[in-house]
């Protein structure tokens, strides 16, 4: 599985946009980046996925160089509510793979 | 979608003494089933998985072990707590079959305490 390294911590404010970027070097041609969201004292929830170029759903948008050696996950006008830590992994998709969550980036929004 | 119960919420145990954490699914069958453990201001530790009944791989050595009697049942044990097995523990689940997402479903976990 590809390694991830993403920032231990961001701040931000209410209202605004908040980018947090994953460097993934060795991702393989296979690799899908796929981001979860964890809530103190709650498992990890699903956020985006995707390949290559942009995925944009109702919580988040994912953007992916042509290289796919990054890739920044951005949250639109981030609330109280955003505070929570963001886990950016890659591995083939299907169901049933193991996932490696690093130590992830605690987004703290404040207001 | 799926649904994963865990209990106990918490638990509180003397080192020596046994564990047992239970977790079901709802909602899918089949699953692949996972066992993680997070301390604490750490990500997760992926502990054991399983692709079906009686099946069961562990991915660290350690005084833990899981079983899996059931298609929708998972079970984390000890015979013996040390108090490096504090922590957060969650269970999770992913459909067998072939998905375009890497989405698990996680439990609500058990705040696990060794004294």
């Amino acid at each position: 599985l590809a390694k991830t390294t993403q920032p231990i911590s961001m701040d931000s404010y209410e209202g605004q946009e908040v980018n947090i970027t994953c460097s993934h070097n060795n991702i393989a041609t296979n690799d899908y980046i796929t981001w979860y969201q964890q809530f103190p004292s709650q498992g990890p929830r699903f956020i985006i996925q995707g390949y290559k170029t942009k995925v944009t759903n109702e919580v988040a948008s994912l953007f992916i160089p042509a290289d796919r050696k990054s890739s920044t996950l951005s949250l639109p006008r981030v609330s109280l509510s955003d505070t929570a830590v963001y886990y950016c992994l890659v591995a083939i998709t299907g169901g049933g793979n193991k996932l490696t969550f690093g130590t992830g980036t605690q987004l703290k929004v404040e207001l | 979608s799926q649904t994963i119960h865990q209990w106990p919420a918490t638990l509180v145990q003397p080192v020596g003494s046994p564990l047992s954490l239970e977790c079901t699914v709802e909602g899918t069958s089949n699953p692949n089933l996972y066992w993680y453990r997070q301390a604490a201001g750490r990500g997760l530790q992926l502990l054991f998985y399983s692709v079906g009944i009686g099946q069961i791989s562990s991915e660290v050595p350690q005084n833990l072990s899981a079983s899996r009697p059931q298609d929708r049942q998972f079970i984390l044990s000890s015979k013996k707590l040390l108090l490096s097995d504090s922590g957060f523990y969650l269970c999770a689940s992913t459909p067998r079959a072939s998905s375009s997402y890497n989405e698990q479903f996680f439990g609500p976990g058990t705040r696990l305490t060794v004294l």
